[in-house]
């Protein structure tokens, strides 16, 4: 099974600064066939189900702010949101679709400095 | 538009099966290269997402390695619905239980994916 980790467990950043995720995951997610990688970034908030914000390490959903962005390949993933929001204060997980069975991270918590 | 629903009991006892139901509208979950694929996740109350098993458009079936054992899942495509089941419940399944959708296909070939759509969670206690 494929093991998602991410650092850190808990974050605070001041209004209007970069935070920044980590994920790695235990073997490639990378499929050499298509290019792609196989990982997903979700963020929850309370009392809410996650709410999927990046497809394919990189790709942001229709909706979502551009002040989220995704990138790495391979094992090595970041979630970086470049000018912090009130609103952005919430766990946020990365998952791998790479394989079943699927796997999450243990979240990151993001609160304000 | 696509939605998800779970329901089941609020509160099971130590050692029951636990039987859910995830209804579905706005996709399906049958038909040729249809690629649609429904999962079951939960979270216990303060903790992290896990994924617990998932079903796809042509009916195959996957698992959450450490508790495949426990878990059925089907689906009643005329009913629009995903069902779980995991047998003999203890405390530590106390959670609240999603289900999601995911999957694409692009021309002939159908592809995993981010878990698009989510339903609001069904929460389920067990206790004595």
């Amino acid at each position: 099974d494929i093991v998602m980790t991410q650092s850190p467990d808990s974050l605070a950043v001041s209004l209007g600064e970069r935070a920044t995720i980590n994920c790695r995951s235990s073997q490639s997610l990378l499929l050499s066939s298509n290019s792609k990688n196989y990982l997903a970034w979700y963020q929850q908030k309370p009392g809410q189900p996650p709410k999927l914000l990046i497809n394919w390490a990189s790709t942001r959903e229709s909706g979502v702010p551009d002040r989220f962005s995704g990138s790495g390949s391979g094992t090595d993933f970041t979630l970086t949101i470049s000018s912090l929001q009130a609103d952005d204060v919430a766990v946020y997980y990365c998952q791998q679709y790479y394989n079943t069975p699927y796997s999450f991270g243990q979240g990151t918590r993001l609160e304000i400095k | 538009q696509v939605t998800l629903k779970e329901s089941g009991p609020a509160l099971v006892t130590p050692t029951q099966t636990l039987t859910l139901t995830c209804n579905f509208s706005g996709f399906s979950l049958s038909g040729h290269n249809n690629g649609m694929r429904v999962s079951w996740i939960r979270q216990p109350p303060g903790k992290a997402l896990e994924w617990l098993a998932r079903i796809d458009w042509d009916n195959d079936k996957f698992y959450n390695t450490s508790l495949k054992t426990r878990l059925t899942i089907s689906k009643d495509t005329s009913k629009n619905q995903v069902v779980l089941t995991m047998t003999n419940m203890d405390p530590v399944d106390t959670a609240t239980y999603y289900c999601a959708r995911s999957g694409y296909c692009t021309g002939a070939t159908c592809y995993p994916s981010g878990m698009d759509v989510w339903g609001q969670g069904t929460t389920v206690t067990v206790s004595s």
